[in-house]
């Protein structure tokens, strides 16, 4: 069966500096999410992305976030300046279509130190 | 948007049927509900998801009562790897594909 895919499993980053965290969606599907997790705390939705644009994004994701997907197979998702409260897993999410039947991927868990 | 009550956590026991309830008493009446499931520090898992009509699929079934303010997962022979924690989503009807996660219910297997 089909998996989306996310690259690191863990990342280890100081305060201030930039992180990439990339997802590799299942090949036929073209609507792609990213949320959050901070440890003990519910998933939160940040943002949705279609024909190279964003579709929706929440009040967490600031200037500080940004996505792309630069090759048209990886789609990532850039924090520009880590903070401590970024600390979180971030999971990336995909769909063939709009709707709510996402396929999620095992997450990237960011800790910033 | 819908709101949704579901009990903190339940414990089944391992071979039973588990039936996990979810108040959504204001949803409207084009609103799915949306039913996943989060293994711990795993990614969230699309379970099953109705409108009005029961729903059964191969992990599950979903009854959605008539008035439609509330639903009931049912996983008809629960194992040790069921253990999760199970959300009920009710989709925002205003074209927002974006899943809103609750607390959900903690769902403990017992052998």
């Amino acid at each position: 069966e089909p998996e989306v895919t996310q690259t690191p499993s863990h990342q280890v980053t100081q305060m201030g500096q930039e992180v990439i965290l990339r997802c590799v969606p299942i090949s036929n599907h073209l609507y792609f999410y990213w949320y959050r997790q901070i440890l003990g705390q519910k998933v939160e939705f940040l943002v949705s992305f279609y024909n190279n644009e964003i579709s929706e994004k929440s009040e967490i994701f600031d200037d500080q976030f940004s996505v792309e997907r630069p090759d048209g197979s990886n789609f990532t998702l850039k924090i520009r300046s880590t903070k401590l409260e970024d600390s979180a897993m971030y999971f990336c999410a995909t769909t063939k279509r709009t709707g709510y039947e996402q396929y999620f991927g095992p997450g990237t868990r960011l800790t910033v130190t | 948007d819908a709101k949704t009550t579901q009990p903190p956590s339940m414990d089944c026991a391992e071979g039973r049927a588990a039936n996990l309830p979810c108040n959504h008493s204001t949803i409207s009446g084009n609103e799915y509900v949306y039913w996943y499931r989060q293994i711990h520090s795993q990614g969230p898992q699309y379970i099953i998801h109705g409108l009005k009509n029961n729903e059964t699929n191969e992990m599950a079934s979903l009854i959605i009562t008539e008035d439609r303010k509330s639903s009931t997962l049912i996983l008809p022979h629960a194992t040790l790897r069921d253990t999760a924690v199970y959300y009920c989503i009710p989709d925002s009807g205003a074209g927002s594909y974006q899943l809103t996660f609750g607390k959900g219910t903690k769902l403990s297997v017992i052998p």
